[in-house]
């Protein structure tokens, strides 16, 4: 079974400029999870879908931050602009509807300078 | 909100010696809890999960507890070998399918 795919792996730039990350999760997970995380800390939730609509982005700075899931698969997170404190891994997880653990993606290192 | 706290935040033992970690929980509706282990560089892997109608579930060295009247859940290592030596998040699933994740235990397992 594939894991989750996520790209690209690292990625710099200044502050703000723009940023997308991508996401490809597990066949046939209808649960989509971004999340920052921040060097030291656990993963914070910034956007939840249950297939292409949105259960939870209460997290989400939306002045800024935007994610979409077309077509309920792949899923896109995009910063514009960046700003210093978005300087993190960002990581992606799938999981099937019920009481099932989320399956994490390698993350993205995202360094904003 | 929903909540998870878990203590202790840093955690050293002698190899061999057995570990714990315990959360809690602040939404009762919450009914699968698991527990990642994340090592330096690495992605969050699952090790273990328990969900709301059970007490206790053990694979091999580890096993996690669950008090649901008090909120609370353990993870219990034994026999702790370096490898071990990593930082683990516990998380808590609400009913939405919501996952919060605690602030992390660094465990380290001293040889």
């Amino acid at each position: 079974e594939a894991g989750v795919a996520q790209s690209p792996r690292y990625k710099i730039i200044e502050k703000r400029q723009s940023v997308a990350f991508w996401c490809n999760p597990i066949s046939g997970h209808a649960t989509l999870y971004w999340y920052q995380q921040i060097l030291g800390q656990g993963p914070k939730l910034l956007i939840q879908f249950q297939n292409n609509g949105v259960v939870d982005d209460s997290q989400l700075p939306k002045d800024r931050f935007s994610a979409e899931r077309l077509k309920g698969v792949d899923s896109t997170l995009k910063i514009q602009p960046a700003k210093l404190e978005d300087s993190a891994v960002y990581l992606c997880a799938s999981s099937l509807i019920g009481v099932q653990g989320g399956f994490f993606g390698p993350g993205t290192r995202l360094t904003v300078l | 909100g929903e909540n998870v706290e878990q203590h202790p935040s840093t955690l050293s033992v002698q190899e061999g010696d057995s570990a714990v970690i315990k959360c809690t929980y602040s939404d009762s509706a919450s009914n699968y809890f698991p527990w990642y282990k994340q090592e330096l560089g690495k992605r969050p892997q699952l090790i273990i999960d328990i969900r709301s109608n059970v007490g206790e579930k053990k694979d091999q060295r580890i096993a996690v507890t669950l008090n649901k009247t008090a909120k609370h859940f353990s993870l219990h290592i034994t026999e702790t070998q370096p490898e071990d030596s990593a930082v683990y998040f516990c998380a808590a699933k609400t009913s939405y399918d919501k996952v919060i994740f605690g602030p992390g235990t660094s465990l380290s397992v001293i040889p």
